[in-house]
């Protein structure tokens, strides 16, 4: 079964800053992929960005990237210039092919003015 | 385009009761998915749709939960004899194929509560 962690319950930021989370996650698949989601208080789940595990290099999506440690099993999101509108959970998730996705627990990120 | 929509937003219940929830996916898709969300908690799969057929049922959490989507689109969460542990935000996603891995765009959710 695949487990996913994350092990920062909360988190804040100021505004302007970087922020990064934490992921890891536990499998013995070798094709995967890996997701951040965010969700508002508006309970819609918003893709950030996702990163397939056969690809070296780090995906990236305008000021969020991610540090991808296949070796690790290890995911972390990085968000630079942080703005209020981040403000929302943000929740790791890891899927196989053909197969559901799997959620951690969530990170409750505070952008702070 | 559209996107994923769910109804009813919000719904509350007495325990026994019979409820089912609504998914309507993006049009096309072909994968639809059921998770369930406590609390403070990540979302956890139900139920997983490839077309018409349950491809995947292995987190239905008992017979008391069961799925429907008849024509391959509208999907249907049908929950019998409602228990408090029920009461969670229950979230539908869609995706183009199961072929091959793609995104998954989800509902706002419907949140039901049981008392």
């Amino acid at each position: 079964a695949q487990t996913v962690t994350q092990s920062q319950p909360e988190m804040s930021v100021q505004e302007a800053e970087t922020v990064t989370l934490s992921c890891t996650y536990d499998t013995s698949e070798n094709n995967y992929y890996l997701f951040w989601y965010k969700q508002p208080p508006s309970r819609q789940m918003i893709l950030v960005i996702r990163q397939e595990a056969y690809k070296q290099q780090n995906a990236t999506e305008n000021r969020f990237s991610v540090n991808f440690q296949k070796a690790a099993k290890s995911f972390s999101l990085k968000i630079s210039d942080s703005q209020l509108g981040d403000t929302a959970m943000y929740f790791c998730a890891f899927m196989k092919p053909h197969g559901d996705m799997r959620f951690g627990a969530g990170t409750r990120l505070t952008v702070k003015p | 385009g559209a996107g994923v929509s769910q109804t009813p937003s919000n719904k509350v219940t007495e325990k026994g009761k019979y409820v089912e929830l609504r998914c309507d996916p993006i049009s096309g898709h072909t994968a639809l998915y059921w998770y369930r969300q406590s609390l403070g908690q990540g979302p956890e799969f139900l139920i997983y749709f490839q077309g018409t057929g349950a491809a995947d049922d292995s987190g239905l959490p008992n017979d008391r939960f069961f799925a429907v989507r008849p024509e391959g689109s509208v999907s249907t969460l049908k929950i019998q004899r409602t228990e408090r542990g029920d009461s969670a935000v229950y979230l539908c996603a869609s995706s183009p194929t199961s072929g091959r891995v793609e995104t998954q765009y989800f509902g706002p959710g419907t949140r039901l509560l049981v008392l």
